[in-house]
């Protein structure tokens, strides 16, 4: 049973809205991640934040924004995507942002650019 | 970050018979993780494994941690319908925050 949870599951967006993915854990965990999972290709690590500051940013394009008011709530903003941003975008949490800290995923949200 | 190389990529089995999948890396990991995600879901964990040479069962599935700490294996047995799915593994070493994902192996069973 999954302790992290995700909204919207599924979204359809132009390529000039802005809309926000939203994701909250109830683990209790200290550390939150947003990955990028496409089609045919490797889960891709985004963003780490650790006790609401983020230690880590992939070289992720800047119309991904991720925010994290608390330990238990990430955010990611999205504005002027491209349609090969489509893709399920994951949260994850772990009890911290150690090298090998167990991740416990959320179920994603679909996200489809027009 | 690094890729692991996974496989088979793809298994078609009959329910009943076991299933065997691995994982191998270039470089050396402090864990090896493995996970099943559904259509339309988030990779659930399975198997955690810290420590190598590791064998870690969970209900009809076993892991190892291989003792050159570059591999890892995932073994279920007795399959059914319900083990459809695709099966990751990831691993973590001693840089960075990321878990570095193979590219799955998608699994059906037919009954």
């Amino acid at each position: 049973e999954t302790g992290v949870t995700q909204t919207p599951r599924h979204l359809v967006m132009g390529m000039t809205n802005k809309k926000s993915l939203k994701c909250e854990q109830h683990l209790g965990h200290n550390a939150m991640y947003w990955y990028k999972q496409s089609a045919k290709k490797p889960l891709e690590l985004m963003f780490v934040y650790s006790l609401e500051e983020r230690v880590e940013n992939n070289s992720v394009p800047s119309r991904f924004s991720p925010e994290c008011p608390n330990s238990s709530h990430l955010f990611l903003h999205l504005h002027t995507l491209q349609p090969e941003d489509s893709a399920l975008y994951l949260c994850a949490s772990s009890h911290a942002a150690g090298i090998s800290d167990t991740q416990y995923f959320g179920p994603g949200t679909r996200l489809t650019v027009l | 970050g690094q890729q692991l190389n996974q496989s088979p990529q793809s298994m078609f089995i009959q329910e009943g018979e076991d299933v065997s999948m691995n994982c191998t890396s270039s470089s050396i990991f402090n864990t090896w993780l493995w996970y099943k995600q559904d259509p339309g879901e988030g990779p659930v964990l399975l198997i955690a494994l810290y420590k190598a040479g590791e064998l870690t069962s969970n209900g009809r599935l076993t892991a190892q941690f291989g003792i050159t700490r570059k591999d890892s294996f995932l073994n279920i047995s007795a399959s059914i319908p319900s083990d459809v799915g695709i099966y990751f593994c990831a691993g973590s070493s001693n840089s960075g925050y990321a878990l570095n994902f193979g590219k799955g192996t998608s699994l059906l069973v037919t009954p």
